[in-house]
């Protein structure tokens, strides 16, 4: 069973710091990752989509990362301000599945500090 | 409207209650899903449906009863639910095709308290 986990699982920084969140997964056998970011209360917004073919993606100010051999992928987040404050969440579906399912790790609850 | 509606946004209800969840998206996708966030638990994939057909249900007690009457719309059916319940259920959706090649959009989720 696929298990995804999120380090660290909360973080604080102040304005203007370049940050890197973290997330793991057991089973490297993935179609792709997604990286979300929700806001208290909210759904979630997908942020973006790495190909298991690829090694990173770039939008904005975020670059993700991914190592499918090592179980592993990273966001950066470049000069951070406090309109990142969110949690960020990873998820893989599995390749055997149909439909995209995905497995989803805890999250880390990000806060920039003006 | 666009993008993936949920309604209501909030609902508390008892435990004796039946009561109904409603997604709609408005992106042209075939496949829908829901999802249950609880308070410190990662979020849980509950059902798929592909093309109005159901996929996976992962396990989810009979309370839970989902419906898809067509591509557009999904329907979470809620009967004699428990305390623990409580969550923030969330609806998405995607296009259909090789699997790994399309985003999930995600609606904004239904506040659940059950009392």
């Amino acid at each position: 069973k696929q298990e995804v986990t999120q380090i660290p699982a909360a973080l604080s920084v102040p304005e203007g710091e370049n940050l890197v969140l973290n997330c793991s997964f057991t089973d490297s056998a993935i179609y792709n990752l997604q990286w979300f970011r929700q806001d208290p209360g909210k759904g979630l917004t997908s942020l973006l989509l790495i190909q298991s073919s690829q090694r990173e993606q770039t939008s904005g100010r975020l670059n993700a990362s991914l190592d499918k051999s090592s179980g592993r992928s990273t966001l950066y987040i470049a000069a951070s301000q406090p309109g990142d404050s969110a949690t960020y969440l990873c998820a893989v579906p599995q390749e055997r599945d149909a439909g995209n399912m995905l497995t989803f790790g805890g999250g880390t609850r990000l806060m920039v500090k003006p | 409207e666009t993008g993936v509606t949920q309604t209501p946004r909030h609902l508390v209800m008892g435990m004796t209650n039946k009561k109904s969840l409603k997604c709609e998206q408005h992106l042209g996708h075939n496949a829908m899903y829901w999802y249950k966030q609880s308070a410190k638990k990662p979020l849980e994939l509950m059902f798929v449906y592909s093309l109005e057909e159901r996929v996976e249900n992962n396990s989810v007690p009979s309370r839970f009863s989902p419906e898809c009457p067509n591509s557009s719309h999904l329907f979470l059916h809620l009967h004699t639910l428990q305390p623990e319940d409580s969550a923030l259920y969330l609806c998405a959706s995607s296009p259909l095709g090789l699997a790994g090649l399309y985003e999930q959009y995600f609606g904004p989720g239904t506040r659940l308290t059950v009392t």
